[in-house]
Protein backbone atom coordinates (compact mmCIF):
# COMPACT_ATOMS: atom_id res chain seq x y z
CA UNK A 1 0.00 0.00 0.00
CA UNK A 2 1.22 3.59 -0.99
CA UNK A 3 1.79 5.94 2.39
CA UNK A 4 1.08 9.50 2.04
CA UNK A 5 2.76 11.36 -0.82
CA UNK A 6 3.50 14.92 -1.02
CA UNK A 7 4.75 16.95 -3.90
CA UNK A 8 6.92 18.88 -5.00
CA UNK A 9 9.71 17.18 -2.59
CA UNK A 10 11.69 20.52 -3.21
CA UNK A 11 10.73 24.03 -3.77
CA UNK A 12 12.75 27.99 -3.55
CA UNK A 13 10.83 30.07 -4.35
CA UNK A 14 10.86 34.50 -3.75
CA UNK A 15 9.34 36.69 -0.98
CA UNK A 16 6.18 37.98 -2.18
CA UNK A 17 5.75 34.52 -4.30
CA UNK A 18 2.70 32.37 -3.45
CA UNK A 19 2.96 28.33 -3.17
CA UNK A 20 0.72 25.37 -3.35
CA UNK A 21 1.93 22.05 -1.66
CA UNK A 22 -0.17 19.10 -2.56
CA UNK A 23 -0.67 15.63 -0.67
CA UNK A 24 -2.68 12.10 -0.98
CA UNK A 25 -3.43 10.52 1.97
CA UNK A 26 -3.56 6.71 2.81
CA UNK A 27 -6.22 5.02 0.74
CA UNK A 28 -9.05 4.83 3.37
CA UNK A 29 -8.20 7.66 5.69
CA UNK A 30 -10.13 10.68 5.70
CA UNK A 31 -8.21 13.06 7.98
CA UNK A 32 -5.53 15.10 6.43
CA UNK A 33 -3.43 17.80 8.74
CA UNK A 34 -0.35 19.59 8.06
CA UNK A 35 2.52 20.68 10.03
CA UNK A 36 5.61 23.08 9.40
CA UNK A 37 8.87 21.83 10.77
CA UNK A 38 11.64 24.36 11.31
CA UNK A 39 14.85 23.08 11.48
CA UNK A 40 15.72 21.85 14.94
CA UNK A 41 12.12 22.38 16.57
CA UNK A 42 9.33 19.88 16.48
CA UNK A 43 6.13 19.87 13.59
CA UNK A 44 3.79 22.88 14.75
CA UNK A 45 0.17 22.38 13.67
CA UNK A 46 -1.48 24.04 10.69
CA UNK A 47 -4.43 22.79 9.69
CA UNK A 48 -6.30 19.44 10.42
CA UNK A 49 -9.31 19.23 7.67
CA UNK A 50 -11.83 16.01 7.87
CA UNK A 51 -14.57 15.06 5.25
CA UNK A 52 -13.35 18.04 3.03
CA UNK A 53 -14.34 20.65 6.20
CA UNK A 54 -11.57 22.57 8.55
CA UNK A 55 -11.91 20.71 11.89
CA UNK A 56 -8.60 22.76 13.35
CA UNK A 57 -6.46 25.81 12.70
CA UNK A 58 -2.81 26.34 14.77
CA UNK A 59 -1.50 29.86 15.32
CA UNK A 60 -0.37 30.50 11.64
CA UNK A 61 -1.40 33.84 9.73
CA UNK A 62 -4.34 34.16 7.24
CA UNK A 63 -1.68 33.86 4.62
CA UNK A 64 -1.88 30.15 5.06
CA UNK A 65 -5.30 28.24 3.78
CA UNK A 66 -5.87 24.74 3.02
CA UNK A 67 -8.33 22.51 1.37
CA UNK A 68 -9.56 18.50 1.20
CA UNK A 69 -10.99 17.23 -2.04
CA UNK A 70 -13.78 14.47 -2.51
CA UNK A 71 -10.79 12.15 -3.20
CA UNK A 72 -9.48 13.58 0.25
CA UNK A 73 -6.28 14.64 -1.41
CA UNK A 74 -5.35 18.03 0.27
CA UNK A 75 -3.73 21.45 -0.75
CA UNK A 76 -2.24 23.75 1.08
CA UNK A 77 -1.30 27.08 0.15
CA UNK A 78 0.78 30.52 1.42
CA UNK A 79 0.44 33.40 -0.39
CA UNK A 80 2.80 36.45 0.11
CA UNK A 81 5.82 34.52 1.24
CA UNK A 82 8.20 35.85 4.21
CA UNK A 83 11.98 33.57 4.53
CA UNK A 84 10.31 33.02 7.77
CA UNK A 85 8.06 30.77 5.68
CA UNK A 86 11.53 28.40 4.52
CA UNK A 87 10.65 25.07 6.23
CA UNK A 88 9.85 21.62 5.85
CA UNK A 89 5.78 21.03 5.61
CA UNK A 90 4.68 18.00 6.28
CA UNK A 91 1.16 16.36 5.58
CA UNK A 92 -0.37 13.19 7.70
CA UNK A 93 -3.11 11.36 7.38
CA UNK A 94 -4.90 9.44 9.88
CA UNK A 95 -8.58 7.07 10.20
CA UNK A 96 -10.33 6.66 13.15
CA UNK A 97 -7.47 7.36 16.16
CA UNK A 98 -5.50 10.49 15.89
CA UNK A 99 -2.02 8.33 15.31
CA UNK A 100 -0.83 10.08 12.23
CA UNK A 101 1.23 8.59 9.20
CA UNK A 102 3.54 11.52 7.82
CA UNK A 103 4.49 11.77 3.98
CA UNK A 104 8.33 12.55 3.53
CA UNK A 105 7.43 16.39 3.22
CA UNK A 106 8.11 19.10 1.02
CA UNK A 107 11.52 21.20 1.71
CA UNK A 108 10.54 25.19 1.06
CA UNK A 109 13.63 27.72 0.55
CA UNK A 110 12.29 30.94 0.28
CA UNK A 111 15.00 33.32 -0.93
CA UNK B 1 -2.78 26.71 25.03
CA UNK B 2 -1.33 23.57 25.20
CA UNK B 3 2.64 23.47 25.79
CA UNK B 4 5.02 20.11 25.25
CA UNK B 5 7.89 20.12 26.42
CA UNK B 6 10.87 17.73 26.44
CA UNK B 7 14.05 17.24 28.15
CA UNK B 8 17.08 16.64 27.20
CA UNK B 9 17.31 18.58 23.75
CA UNK B 10 20.22 16.36 22.92
CA UNK B 11 21.20 12.87 24.43
CA UNK B 12 24.87 11.48 23.60
CA UNK B 13 24.73 7.77 24.64
CA UNK B 14 27.40 5.30 24.54
CA UNK B 15 26.57 2.05 22.57
CA UNK B 16 25.11 -0.53 25.04
CA UNK B 17 23.73 2.25 27.58
CA UNK B 18 20.45 3.61 28.89
CA UNK B 19 18.47 6.44 28.85
CA UNK B 20 15.46 8.36 29.06
CA UNK B 21 13.57 11.15 27.62
CA UNK B 22 10.96 12.84 29.21
CA UNK B 23 8.16 15.15 27.79
CA UNK B 24 5.62 17.37 30.16
CA UNK B 25 2.71 19.10 29.20
CA UNK B 26 1.20 21.85 30.62
CA UNK B 27 -2.49 20.89 30.25
CA UNK B 28 -3.71 17.28 30.91
CA UNK B 29 -3.78 15.28 27.46
CA UNK B 30 -6.08 12.71 25.83
CA UNK B 31 -3.26 10.90 24.80
CA UNK B 32 0.33 10.70 24.22
CA UNK B 33 2.04 9.64 21.12
CA UNK B 34 5.96 9.36 20.43
CA UNK B 35 7.52 9.37 16.68
CA UNK B 36 11.35 9.18 15.75
CA UNK B 37 12.80 10.97 13.32
CA UNK B 38 16.28 9.73 11.05
CA UNK B 39 18.18 12.65 9.96
CA UNK B 40 16.66 13.81 6.73
CA UNK B 41 13.47 12.02 7.18
CA UNK B 42 10.06 12.56 8.37
CA UNK B 43 8.89 11.71 12.12
CA UNK B 44 7.46 7.95 11.93
CA UNK B 45 5.15 6.86 14.24
CA UNK B 46 6.31 4.42 17.56
CA UNK B 47 3.27 4.24 20.16
CA UNK B 48 0.33 5.58 21.62
CA UNK B 49 -0.65 6.18 25.05
CA UNK B 50 -4.34 7.03 26.41
CA UNK B 51 -4.71 5.51 29.85
CA UNK B 52 -3.44 6.97 33.15
CA UNK B 53 -0.53 4.95 34.20
CA UNK B 54 -0.21 3.22 30.86
CA UNK B 55 3.04 1.39 30.22
CA UNK B 56 4.00 0.04 26.96
CA UNK B 57 7.58 -1.76 25.73
CA UNK B 58 8.58 -2.37 22.32
CA UNK B 59 11.36 -4.52 22.41
CA UNK B 60 14.06 -2.38 24.00
CA UNK B 61 11.66 0.95 24.08
CA UNK B 62 9.56 1.14 27.12
CA UNK B 63 6.94 4.01 27.29
CA UNK B 64 5.29 5.44 30.21
CA UNK B 65 2.03 7.70 30.39
CA UNK B 66 2.06 9.32 33.79
CA UNK B 67 -1.16 9.14 36.40
CA UNK B 68 -2.12 12.33 35.48
CA UNK B 69 -2.13 12.12 32.25
CA UNK B 70 0.34 15.70 31.67
CA UNK B 71 3.77 13.56 31.14
CA UNK B 72 5.04 10.83 29.46
CA UNK B 73 8.85 8.95 29.33
CA UNK B 74 10.57 6.79 26.87
CA UNK B 75 13.44 4.33 27.96
CA UNK B 76 15.68 2.58 25.96
CA UNK B 77 17.30 0.32 27.11
CA UNK B 78 20.62 -1.04 25.23
CA UNK B 79 21.13 1.86 22.70
CA UNK B 80 22.47 0.42 19.66
CA UNK B 81 23.50 2.85 16.51
CA UNK B 82 20.26 1.97 14.88
CA UNK B 83 18.18 4.28 17.70
CA UNK B 84 19.97 7.62 16.44
CA UNK B 85 17.41 10.08 15.78
CA UNK B 86 15.17 12.88 17.06
CA UNK B 87 12.00 11.74 19.16
CA UNK B 88 9.19 13.52 19.44
CA UNK B 89 6.43 13.27 22.15
CA UNK B 90 2.88 14.54 20.81
CA UNK B 91 0.01 15.43 22.94
CA UNK B 92 -3.13 15.02 21.84
CA UNK B 93 -5.96 16.80 23.31
CA UNK B 94 -9.84 16.23 22.14
CA UNK B 95 -9.70 18.76 18.94
CA UNK B 96 -7.73 16.24 17.48
CA UNK B 97 -4.51 18.43 17.28
CA UNK B 98 -1.24 17.29 18.31
CA UNK B 99 1.31 19.56 19.72
CA UNK B 100 4.55 18.25 19.29
CA UNK B 101 7.69 18.53 21.86
CA UNK B 102 10.65 20.17 20.03
CA UNK B 103 12.54 16.48 20.62
CA UNK B 104 15.18 15.04 21.48
CA UNK B 105 18.19 14.20 19.42
CA UNK B 106 20.41 11.15 20.44
CA UNK B 107 23.28 10.17 19.00
CA UNK B 108 25.36 7.16 19.57
CA UNK B 109 28.92 6.54 20.77
CA UNK B 110 30.28 2.87 19.18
Amino acid sequence: DAGVTQSPTHLIKTRGQQVTLRCSPISGHKSVSWYQQVLGQGPQFIFQYYEKEERGRGNFPDRFSARQFPNYSSELNVNALLLGDSALYLCASSQYTSEAFFGQGTRLTVV
Amino acid sequence: GQQVMQIPQYQHVQEGEDFTTYCNSSTTLSNIQWYKQRPGGHPVFLIQLVKSGEVKKQKRLTFQFGEAKKNSSLHITATQTTDVGTYFCAGGSNDYKLSFGAGTTVTVRA
